[in-house]
């Protein structure tokens, strides 16, 4: 049973506009959650995190937003570029060092 | 920095032989973990060690995999007998300190597993 979900595999935005990429998660007591990135041929590389005491992220053209009674977070990309394109893992935690990964979501930003 | 460096970067065998797959996590880091990628499944952590000893091996699927660390810059896992049903893309990852749990994991490349 997944814990965390990603239910849209792929995702494709025209270059400028705003990417929303989702995850739902079914654990209530997770407390942590992070959004990694992967490259083809690459490992996947952290890009932010939110803790569950907060509902907003920012750092840069990247903002995480956690809406708890949902279970429910995004990832936002504004303006989106080409370079972006990826594919993005959420992940989640509850206390420890042990991450529960999603699926994944492709994003192709189209130039 | 190097980095989490793995091998190899592909592996192609035949059902039934041996498989190992090695990692050098980053130096000074201390604690390190396993992960297999599928498209079903997504990123699932297999096996973590810290300071070389294995805490949680609950993610290892069956006994055919096991995983050892033997010092601070080596770790293996090994799959043996192989079967087609675990071709997948292998990742192993470190952190400094696994008590600080806001600690970003650093991935390597991974190993691409084909067992035919």
């Amino acid at each position: 049973d997944q814990q965390v979900k990603q239910n849209s595999p792929s995702l494709s935005v025209q270059e400028g506009r705003i990417s929303i990429l989702n995850c739902d998660y079914t654990n209530s007591m997770f407390d942590y959650f992070l959004w990694y990135k992967k490259y083809p041929a690459e490992g996947p590389t952290f890009l932010i995190s939110i803790s569950s005491i907060k509902d907003k992220n920012e750092d840069g053209r990247f903002t995480v937003f956690l809406n708890k009674s949902a279970k429910h977070l995004s990832l936002h990309i504004v303006p989106s570029q080409p370079g972006d394109s990826a594919v993005y893992f959420c992940a989640a935690s509850s206390g420890t060092y042990k991450y529960i990964f999603g699926t994944g979501t492709r994003l192709k930003v189209l130039a | 920095d190097a980095g989490v460096i793995q091998s190899p970067r592909h592996e192609v065998t035949e059902m039934g032989q041996e498989v190992t797959l090695r990692c050098k996590p980053i130096s000074g880091h201390n604690s390190l973990f396993w992960y297999r990628q599928t498209m079903m499944r997504g990123l699932e952590l297999l096996i973590y060690f810290n300071n070389n000893v294995p805490i949680d091996d609950s993610g290892m699927p069956e006994d055919r995999f096991s995983a050892k660390m033997p010092n601070a810059s080596f770790s293996t896992l090994k799959i043996q007998p192989s079967e087609p049903r675990d071709s997948a893309v292998y990742f192993c990852a470190s952190i400094p300190e696994i008590e600080e749990r806001y600690n970003e994991q650093f991935f390597g490349p991974g190993t691409r597993l084909t067992v035919l």
